[in-house]
């Protein structure tokens, strides 16, 4: 069964600080990560994807894969109010394409 | 370029009753996903169609639960004589072919069961 873990968390942060956000997962078959943001009452909303070991940055944004260690991280730079949120790490692909397997979440206050 | 659209927002039902919620994936996309958040739960999938094919059904509960997408019209996801359990935020998410795995969130259904 696929497992993705988000062991970090509540997380508060100043604005202005880089926020830091870790998730790991079970099935090394997972070929596909997500990041995910909601809002309170809102639907997840996609920004980040990640395919291949490394870093890929997209404006003030930072996913990092480690398929050795089964470890995805997430940095937001200079975090904003806005950016108060709950996150969430997601693995796909694999065995069961197109059946995404969501972490429980990250909730993220940036406070002023 | 509208995203998913999902319809009611809000449905309300008593025990016993059954509820439908309905899905039109972002234009272009030919793959639906439904997925159930349960209050302070996280996100799990439900099920994969494409038109007329349900290609993985593994996160649907096995009784009261079905789910389609015709050749003509959204997703449908249907639950007969709804339990208490079943309220919950419903959210469909569509992805273009071929990449699965990059799906959209519509804004979702809270189902509330009284």
């Amino acid at each position: 069964q696929k497992e993705v873990e988000q062991n970090s968390g509540p997380l508060s942060v100043p604005e202005g600080a880089i926020a830091s956000l870790n998730c790991t997962y079970s099935d090394r078959g997972s070929q596909s990560f997500f990041w995910y943001r909601q809002y309170s009452g809102k639907s997840p909303e996609l920004i980040m994807f990640i395919y291949s070991n490394g870093d890929k940055e997209d404006g003030r944004f930072t996913a990092q894969l480690n398929k050795a260690s089964q470890y995805v991280s997430l940095l937001i730079r200079d975090s904003q109010p806005s950016d108060s949120a709950t996150y969430l790490c997601v693995g796909g692909g694999g065995t069961s394409y197109g059946k995404l397997t969501f972490g429980q979440g990250t909730i993220l206050t940036v406070h002023p | 370029n509208a995203g998913v659209m999902q319809n009611p927002r809000h449905l309300v039902r008593r025990r016993g009753q059954e509820a439908r919620l309905r899905c039109s994936p972002m234009k272009g996309h030919s793959h639906v996903y439904w997925y159930r958040q349960l209050p302070e739960e996280g996100l799990k999938f439900m099920v994969y169609l494409q038109k007329e094919n349900i290609i993985d059904e593994s996160g649907m509960p096995k009784e009261r639960f079905s789910a389609e997408f015709p050749k003509e019209g959204p997703s449908i996801l249907r639950i007969q004589q709804v339990v208490r359990g079943d309220s919950a935020a419903y959210f469909c998410a569509s992805s273009p072919p071929p990449n699965q795995d990059t799906q959209y969130f519509g804004p979702g259904t809270r189902l509330t069961v009284l």
